[in-house]
């Protein structure tokens, strides 16, 4: 099955720096790659996601690239503000007629952005 | 919209005691929904999926037999936790699959944070 790896674990920043937070996926038949944040206690909230069929996508102060042939994503956080802190996580998916949308996750970056 | 709710958000419960978590998709239909669990300061680990009208489809190493899903309608997913023990205290969230026009992605509900005493 799929296997998603995420990097690094930890990320501290300053207010105002860019984070940049990495993952690998396994098989190259995935599609689909979410990003969610979670804040403690709270539920995923999907932030941003891209498809296979496009290599960047942008949405005010986040971004996320990926390289299919080198099989890699990564999210791309500029100007970050302390609300920002909190865990993301990303994921992939292969095909829905394959894998009903299943999503695999990576193990978590926990951000923190200091004031 | 695509809003899921789940029910209840905490539960405390004696050992060998059985516990059902809802989950709904609000304002969108979902012919799948996703169980997952989540321990303190880790991932998401899947548990099953849940296909509407059919039997779910559990994960590895999950057993079907202490974790019962029932999908009976395109807006509720339940997750029964039978014979819980401690063991079994968790996050519990569950997703639903939101199909609208070229968009396919996951919802999350806001979990269940089970205890098991």
């Amino acid at each position: 099955g799929e296997n998603v790896e995420q990097h690094p674990s930890t990320l501290s920043v300053q207010e105002g720096d860019s984070a940049v937070i990495k993952c690998t996926y396994s098989d190259s038949a995935s599609n689909y790659f979410p990003w969610y944040k979670q804040e403690l206690g709270k539920r995923p909230q999907l932030i941003i996601d891209i498809r296979s069929n496009v290599g960047e996508k942008k949405d005010q102060r986040i971004a996320v690239t990926l390289n299919k042939t080198a099989k890699h994503f990564s999210l791309h956080i500029t100007e970050t503000q302390p609300e920002d802190s909190a865990v993301y996580f990303c994921a992939a998916s292969m095909p829905p007629r394959t894998s009903y949308g299943k999503l695999t996750f990576g193990q978590g970056t926990i951000l923190t952005v200091h004031p | 919209g695509a809003v899921v709710s789940q029910h209840p958000s905490r539960v405390i419960c004696k050992s060998g005691t059985s516990v059902k978590i809802e989950c709904r998709s609000l304002d969108f239909q979902a012919t799948t929904m996703f169980w997952y669990r989540q321990f303190p300061k880790q991932s998401l680990m899947l548990m099953a999926t849940s296909n509407e009208g059919s039997k779910a489809t559990y994960e590895q190493g999950v057993e079907k037999d202490k974790f019962l899903i029932n999908h009976a309608s395109l807006t509720l997913s339940t997750l029964t936790v039978t014979s819980a023990h401690p063991e079994d205290s968790s996050f519990y969230i569950c997703s639903a699959r939101y199909l609208a026009g070229s968009t396919d992605t996951q919802y999350f509900g806001p979990g269940t944070r089970l205890t098991v005493l």
